[in-house]
């Protein structure tokens, strides 16, 4: 079975410029969740979506970010406009439970932002 | 809310030999327990969780997971590492019931030595 796909793996931008993550979940998860993982600040979760609905997005940083899901097999998560303080790995991850469990996660995709 | 404490950030061990990476939690509810597990440049993988029931959680790859409420821990363990066992694992925290965010220890740097 296909796990959680992301994409792209790497991104390397300019700062002030939109970028826009991508995340397919497992077939059949109806809860999909998005990470934000740094040295300073470990894993945060920024979004959490169940049944393609925003459930708790306390922890998106700013009205810069921004999660949308319009079906259950698709997500995005875009940033504009990007800053440097946004370098960090991202991840996507997808469970079969409503309770806030992440179960599959993504390999992640490595955010640069110059 | 909740937290969780991981006191060792790096763990190094002989290959064969036991290993325990602990973990504290602080919660004045009811939590649900869990195990990740991140091997380089990957996501995240969910080792074992405890819901309720039997305090002794056994997981996958051999590991398994003990949870004193006494003493608010839950300890990871292994009898016997591997090279392949080389990864930094996370502890995790929610409390229980119905929708509750998942909060992430800092992470513990498994070293198996040959």
């Amino acid at each position: 079975d296909a796990g959680v796909i992301q994409s792209p793996r790497h991104e390397v931008t300019e700062m002030g410029q939109e970028v826009t993550l991508r995340c397919k979940p497992i077939s059949g998860h109806n809860s999909l969740f998005w990470y934000r993982q740094t040295m300073m600040r470990g894993l945060e979760l920024l979004i959490y979506f169940n049944n393609n609905v925003p459930i708790d997005d306390s922890g998106m940083p700013e009205d810069r970010f921004s999660a949308k899901m319009p079906n259950a097999s698709f997500s995005t998560l875009k940033i504009q406009p990007s800053e440097p303080r946004d370098s960090a790995v991202y991840f996507c991850a997808s469970s079969t439970q409503g309770v806030g469990q992440p179960q599959h996660f993504g390999d992640g995709t490595r955010l640069s932002i110059l | 809310a909740q937290s969780v404490t991981q006191l060792d950030s790096q763990v190094p061990v002989f290959e064969e030999a036991p290993v325990e990476l602990r973990c504290n939690y602080s919660s004045s509810v009811s939590v649900y327990l869990f195990w990740y597990v991140q091997y380089p440049n990957q996501g995240l993988q969910l080792l074992l969780k405890y819901l309720s029931g039997s305090t002794l959680v056994k997981g996958i790859n051999g590991f398994e997971a003990e949870f004193n409420k006494s003493q608010t821990s839950f300890h990871l363990r292994k009898p016997s590492v591997h090279i392949s066992d080389t990864a930094e694992y996370f502890c995790a925290v929610s409390e229980s019931g119905g929708y509750q965010k998942v909060t992430f220890g800092t992470g513990t740097k498994l070293q198996v030595i040959p």
